[in-house]
């Protein structure tokens, strides 16, 4: 089945440690894209890759960090710089055009800083 | 810098009754896309119903419709019909011509009740 991966599902981190959360996709798009979700706030974009060793920030890409070494691998680290990272974090890939093409998800990490 | 407004932070209707969930945005551009997306309980975000700006159509997918007011800047989504498994948070999204970045509202939690 194609689809997008993230893993883990559930991560706990101790505050000064970076952690990377994981993301996959077998759909062959081209774009890939890294959200934050707060509650009672939408989506916010954090990094956006269009292409394989290419990438941009997006609105609040402070305290993060992504490469984008394999078209099927977007994998994103969270660093100690974040002031707040706890979090559920959703990553989404689309064909390549830009933001207007219907972006697939996927099933989310919950970032937690203890 | 566009702006996407949800004006309704909860609905809930009965089931297989009509609602129709509301979306207001800012763009000077002319040309953009919008869409409905709907994150479940399980958190994964799918695409209910895309809008292409220079469509004048209504866009439709099933139970699910918009009412695209290009002039007045809103776009609301009506579920007809609606059923246990439209449970969910339904997000609006914009995103211009060209551009990468999409445009998240802030969501609305909608419940249906048995």
């Amino acid at each position: 089945d194609g689809g997008i991966t993230q893993s883990p599902k559930y991560l706990f981190r101790k505050e000064g440690q970076n952690v990377t959360l994981s993301c996959e996709q077998n759909l062959n798009h081209d774009a890939m894209y890294w959200y934050r979700q707060d509650p009672g706030q939408g989506l916010r974009l954090i990094y956006y890759s269009q292409i394989v060793n290419d990438f941009q920030k997006g609105d609040i890409a402070e305290g993060y960090s992504v490469s984008r070494e394999k078209k099927e691998s977007f994998p994103l680290t969270v660093t100690s710089a974040q002031k707040n990272p706890t979090a559920f974090y959703l990553c989404a890939s689309s064909t390549y055009r830009g933001g207007m093409d219907e972006q697939f998800f996927g099933p989310g990490t919950r970032l937690t800083v203890l | 810098a566009q702006t996407v407004t949800q004006s309704q932070p909860e609905m809930s209707v009965q089931e297989a009754e009509t609602v129709t969930l509301s979306c207001t945005y800012d763009t000077s551009e002319n040309n953009y896309y919008l869409f409905w997306y709907k994150q479940p309980p399980s958190r994964q975000m799918i695409l209910v119903i895309r809008q292409e700006a220079y469509k004048q159509q209504n866009a439709t997918e099933n139970r699910f419709s918009v009412n695209f007011q290009k002039a007045a800047k809103s776009f609301s989504l009506k579920i007809s019909d609606s059923q246990l498994g439209d449970t969910a948070m339904y997000f609006c999204a914009f995103v211009s011509f060209g551009n990468e970045k999409l445009t998240f509202g802030t969501g609305t939690r909608l419940t249906i009740i048995p």
